[in-house]
């Protein structure tokens, strides 16, 4: 069975800097990698995914992540960090291969200071 | 032009009650499920509809039934509701069926509360 873990209960990062969200998976088949981002009191957003192809996504509002085979990861990365960033993360796969629920991680809270 | 709405918002009710949670999308997606949310944000599936048909199928008690009417609607009847059934529920959708490489869009959520 498939799963994924997100190691950082929470990320700290002032604003400007660069900031990373981690993100490592496990499946037996090739993995259908997902970003979300949840503002308080709504429901998840799409960000960005690794389906196959070029191993660095880009996504909306200049995240982009980069899918390493060989370390089972998809961390989750942007430039420079905005306050209005600040927000909860949510890594999830798939196991591409025949048909699979999508299982999420356990979530991590990004947290932008000005 | 709401892409994924949940009615209730908000839903408050005694233990042993027996509530509707609405989901509608207006995407054209032929896959929904039905998410819950836990207080410490944990996130997990309970079921999924293709096209009306029941594909996903969690460990969730059967005092909680989902009904398809069409694939653009799926509902949550909640029988018996007990403290532990208090969560956030969110529906999503998504096209190409739930084993495909379509992402999920999600709706608001219900935050449902049994005292």
């Amino acid at each position: 069975a498939q799963s994924v873990a997100q190691p950082e209960d929470q990320v700290n990062v002032a604003e400007g800097n660069p900031l990373t969200v981690k993100c490592t998976y496990s499946v037996s088949g090739n993995p259908y990698l997902f970003w979300y981002v949840q503002y308080p009191n709504r429901g998840l957003q799409f960000l960005l995914k690794y389906i196959t192809g070029d191993n660095l996504v880009k996504g909306s509002y200049g995240f982009e992540a980069e899918f390493n085979k060989s370390q089972t990861s998809f961390h989750l990365k942007k430039p420079s960090a905005l306050v209005s960033d600040s927000a909860l993360y949510f890594c999830a796969v798939r196991d591409g291969t025949g048909f699979q629920k999508l299982v999420f991680g356990t979530g991590t809270r990004l947290l932008v200071s000005p | 032009d709401t892409a994924v709405s949940q009615t209730p918002k908000y839903l408050v009710t005694q233990m042993g009650n027996d509530k509707s949670i609405k989901c509608e999308q207006n995407l054209g997606h032929d896959t929904m499920y039905w998410y819950k949310q836990d207080s410490k944000k944990f996130l997990k599936i309970m079921f999924s509809y293709n096209n009306k048909e029941l594909i996903i199928n969690e460990t969730v008690p059967n005092r909680f039934s989902p009904k398809s009417p069409d694939k653009a609607h799926l509902n949550l009847h909640i029988n018996s509701l007990e403290l532990g059934d208090s969560a956030v529920y969110f529906c999503a959708s998504s096209q190409g069926g739930a084993g495909g490489p379509g992402e999920q869009f999600f709706g608001p959520g219900t935050r449902l509360t049994v005292l």
